[in-house]
């Protein structure tokens, strides 16, 4: 099973700043099979990026993903105040072992 | 606009079962896949297993094997998750989300998820 590490634990930082997440996996990840997530409290999280670094329909174009083989990241190049939320990275790229990270908060400063 | 809306939320006793059911809305219901995934409070996403109506497979991550279900009923277009010998630690939010899937022989593939449901929370205490 690939191991989602996500890192910081907890971003904290103001509205119009750059916020850069961290994915790093335990082994390659095939093809680039790797999403991002949004959730809110109380929300379904949202589907943001798959593919690496294609953007769901409907994100903002602040919303860029990055990376190869085990790293990752996610950029959200100015922080709107409705971006304040939990970060998920997910990986498919093994059959019927979806696996995701442990979260990245990012919070308001 | 494709919503999936979940049954309410389920009260259960340790070693008992719940039945979670999920109504797909709005789209053509058998051209994706749809996988359950649970959070615990407090904690981060998991996903226990999905199906792929045209292919008419379940499949499961291994935690899950022999202890989860997932059937499906197309003509009302709703696809349930059971889950036995429920335990405390199986306290959480249950979430359905139609899921992009492949196959490529023998190996069938859950790729991203991008409609979710609200979420059941399903509580295990005695």
């Amino acid at each position: 099973e690939i191991v989602l590490t996500q890192s910081p634990g907890t971003l904290s930082l103001s509205p119009g700043e750059r916020a850069t997440l961290s994915c790093r996996a335990s082994q390659s990840v095939s093809s680039s099979y790797l999403a991002w997530y949004q959730q809110k409290p109380g929300q379904a999280p949202r589907l943001l990026i798959y593919g690496t670094s294609s953007r769901a329909t409907g994100i903002p174009d602040r919303f860029s993903g990055s990376g190869s083989g085990t790293d990752f990241t996610l950029t959200i190049s100015r922080l709107e105040p409705e971006d304040f939320a939990v970060y998920y990275c997910q990986q498919y790229g093994s059959s019927q072992k979806l696996t995701f990270g442990g979260g990245t908060k990012v919070e308001i400063k | 606009q494709v919503q999936l809306v979940q049954s309410g939320a389920e009260v259960k006793k340790p070693g008992s079962s719940v039945k979670v059911s999920c109504k797909a809305s709005g789209g053509t219901f058998g051209r994706y896949a749809i996988s359950w995934v649970r959070q615990a409070p407090g904690q981060g996403l998991e996903w226990m297993g999905g199906f792929i109506p045209i292919f008419g497979t379940a499949n499961y991550a291994q935690k899950f094997q022999g202890r989860v279900t997932i059937t499906t009923d197309e003509s009302t277009t709703t696809v349930y998750m059971e889950m036995s010998s429920l335990r405390s630690e199986d306290t959480a939010v249950y979430y359905c989300a139609r899921t992009y899937s492949g196959y490529d022989p023998p190996r069938y593939y859950y790729y991203y998820m991008d409609v979710w449901g609200k979420g059941t929370t399903v509580t295990v205490s005695s």
